[in-house]
């Protein structure tokens, strides 16, 4: 069974600080996914990510993975406010033509104090 | 346009009512899902339709029954629900992926659903 962990789930900073979430997950998959989640709101896809080694960047965040650690992280860069939200990280086993198998870690709440 | 669209956006409903979830999306995508996500918990997986089939059941009690009558719309048939099954419902879709595809699942607004 596939298991996917975050953490820390619950994240307070200050802003212009930087920080890390983490993304353990327990077998081998075909894609990692990070989403943000606003209150209330639906997820918003922030990146995929395919291959060892694989890092991509938009704004002030940043994510990774290492494929052989089962590992990815999200990178926050001098903190701003408008981040504060819900991070998942998400991961996917595909079944041949059946659509994607989503499995979620448990989330992380950040929240952004001026 | 990468918009996936749900009605209603809040649903109030009684243990013996029968209601429906609408989904809809025009992007061509020909994977749909449906999630439930409760209050500070990550979503989780009820259905996938692949090509309008059923094609994923994660062991969701009979009382929600999806159904995908065409490659855009997929509803979800609640009858008999519990209290215990008020939730944030959400709907997904995406490619059906190939292997190295950087494609995502996008998702809906949601509703929020109350069973009293």
């Amino acid at each position: 069974e596939l298991k996917v962990e975050q953490n820390p789930l619950f994240l307070s900073m200050q802003e212009g600080k930087n920080y890390t979430i983490y993304c353990n997950y327990s077998t081998t998959s075909d894609r990692l996914y990070w989403y943000r989640q606003d209150p209330g709101k639906s997820l918003e896809s922030l990146f995929v990510l395919l291959s060892n080694g694989a890092v991509k960047q938009e704004g002030r965040l940043m994510a990774s993975l290492d494929t052989k650690a089962r590992l990815s992280t999200l990178h926050i860069t001098a903190a701003v406010h408008d981040l504060s939200a819900t991070y998942f990280c998400a991961v996917d086993k595909a079944r041949d033509n059946a659509g994607n198998m989503l499995t979620f870690g448990g989330g992380t709440r950040l929240m952004v104090k001026p | 346009d990468t918009e996936v669209t749900q009605t209603p956006k809040h649903l109030v409903m009684g243990m013996t009512n029968k209601k429906s979830l609408k989904c809809e999306q025009h992007m061509g995508h020909r994977a749909m899902y449906w999630y439930k996500q409760k209050a500070k918990k990550p979503p989780e997986l009820m259905f996938v339709y692949s090509y309008e089939k059923l094609s994923i059941n994660e062991s969701v009690p009979s009382r929600f029954s999806p159904e995908c009558p065409n490659s855009s719309l997929l509803n979800l048939h609640l009858h008999a629900l519990q209290p215990e099954d008020s939730a944030l419902y959400l709907c997904a879709s995406s490619q059906v992926l190939e292997l190295n595809s950087q494609e995502t699942q996008y998702f809906g607004p949601g509703t929020r659903l109350l069973v009293l």
